[in-house]
């Protein structure tokens, strides 16, 4: 079964350095979403994309915080200048499609476990 | 309540019998998605229901949908030790595009 593959699993970094998370959606998926886990909290969202563009993004997601599909496979994270805050698990999703017609499923990675030192 | 609240909050039960775990909401929804995450791992998909819809079936796993009261519920039938994990309900609310609010979730622990 398609999945949805994140790297890296794992990344430290010290607090101000920018860092870029990797997400591959399934293939024939045309939605994309971040969304992060701070330790012990909720599942928040980030941001959705679609079409080469935002949809939606949430508060959290401020001037810090990009995205960016630069090839047809990849969705990539990028935390410009990283805080302690910043630490977390962000997980990528895909869906086929959204509205209330479709109702598709989002299915996820198994995240990136973000550090911050 | 908030948005996507789990009852109980750990649930733990002897292998063969069911578990029940139980989602409020407070605004209107188009879906509600049922998750499984084991530790430290992702996401997986278990069950998407419609706001039309009151009840769906995927092998031991039943869910239920009552608009009227805000809630869902997950049945897990004859329970085993690899059901041992965290479930979270996600809505995806009117108007909200298709941005998942998750709740607080269950640890449900199954033992042998």
């Amino acid at each position: 079964e398609p999945e949805v593959t994140q790297t890296p699993s794992h990344q430290v970094t010290q607090m101000g350095q920018e860092v870029i998370l990797r997400c591959v959606p399934i293939s024939n998926h045309l939605y994309f979403y971040w969304y992060r886990q701070i330790l012990g909290q909720k599942v928040e969202f980030l941001v959705s994309f679609y079409n080469n563009e935002i949809s939606e993004k949430s508060e959290i997601f401020d001037d810090q915080f990009s995205v960016e599909r630069p090839d047809g496979s990849n969705f990539t994270l990028k935390i410009r200048s990283t805080k302690l805050e910043d630490s977390a698990m962000y997980f990528c999703a895909s869906s086929r499609s959204i509205g209330t017609q479709s109702n598709q499923p989002q299915h996820f990675g198994d995240g990136t476990r973000l550090s911050i030192l | 309540s908030q948005q996507g609240e789990e009852d109980p909050q750990a649930l733990s039960i002897q292998e063969g019998e069911n578990a029940t775990m139980n989602c409020s909401y407070k605004t209107s929804i188009n879906n509600l998605q049922w998750y499984r995450q084991n530790s430290g791992r992702g996401l997986v998909h278990l069950i998407l229901i419609r706001s039309n819809e009151r009840e769906k079936h995927s092998g031991r796993l039943r869910v239920t949908l009552d608009t009227s009261k805000k809630s869902s519920s997950l049945l897990i039938t004859a329970s085993r030790a690899a059901d041992t994990a965290s479930y979270f309900c996600a809505t995806a609310v009117t108007g909200g595009g298709n941005k998942l609010t998750f709740g607080t979730g269950t640890q449900l622990k199954v033992e042998l």
